[in-house]
């Protein structure tokens, strides 16, 4: 079956440490994007791929980082830069432009202990 | 700059009432606006609007879109307590490099 697959489900981290999170898509979607999900926040994009080694900032970049190597994978790395790294994390891909929605992933739940 | 405001963040109702989910945008160059139903985990396509005046309608969710008026309601009849979730209003920007807009969704809780 065709989807998103984030990995881990659940992650903790010590303070100060990098930590990547895994998405992974077999959709065969042009774009992904990286959304970060606070209570009360809704979602917040981080980064965005349209294209294989092409991405661009979101409105809250500072203190992750992305590549795109292969078009079935937008790994997200939450740097020690990021003040307030705890957070639900949500993968998504989109055909195209995205002009008839996302698929989202199943998230990633970061902690910091 | 292009936002989206849903009211209200959270709500509280019986099982067998009615709510009204609301949307209003702000956007430069508007192409669609879309609901999303987030219960746990990954948020779930619910409708696309695209034209005003025109009900989408799916078993007692039905959404409607007001391009004039800039906004748009999510309607649900005789809520189940499997309806509460999280609703999200996106608006589809009418331009090649850009992504969804969201707003901060609506929390909804049916209590039996």
């Amino acid at each position: 079956d065709g989807g998103i697959t984030q990995s881990p489900k659940y992650l903790f981290r010590k303070e100060g440490q990098n930590v990547t999170l895994s998405c992974e898509q077999n959709l065969n979607h042009d774009a992904m994007y990286w959304y970060r999900q606070d209570p009360g926040q809704g979602l917040r994009l981080i980064y965005y791929s349209q294209i294989v080694n092409d991405f661009q900032k979101g409105d809250i970049a500072e203190g992750y980082s992305v590549s795109r190597e292969k078009k079935e994978s937008f790994p997200l790395t939450v740097t020690s830069a990021q003040k307030n790294p705890t957070a639900f994390y949500l993968c998504a891909s989109s055909s195209g432009q995205g002009f008839y929605g996302y698929t989202f992933g199943s998230g990633t739940r970061l902690t910091v202990v | 700059e292009d936002k989206v405001v849903q009211s209200p963040l959270s709500l509280v109702v019986h099982e067998g009432d009615t709510v009204t989910l609301n949307c209003s945008y702000e956007v430069t160059n508007f192409r669609s606006l879309l609901w999303y139903k987030q219960e746990k985990k990954a948020p779930t396509f619910l409708f696309m609007l695209t034209s005003s005046g025109i009900e989408k309608k799916s078993g007692r969710l039905s959404s409607i879109l007001d391009k004039k008026e800039l906004f748009s309601i999510l309607n649900i009849t005789a809520t189940q307590t499997g309806d509460s979730a999280i609703y999200l209003c996106a608006v589809v920007p009418n331009q090649a490099g850009t992504a969804l807009i969201f707003g901060k969704g609506t929390t909804l809780s049916v209590s039996s």
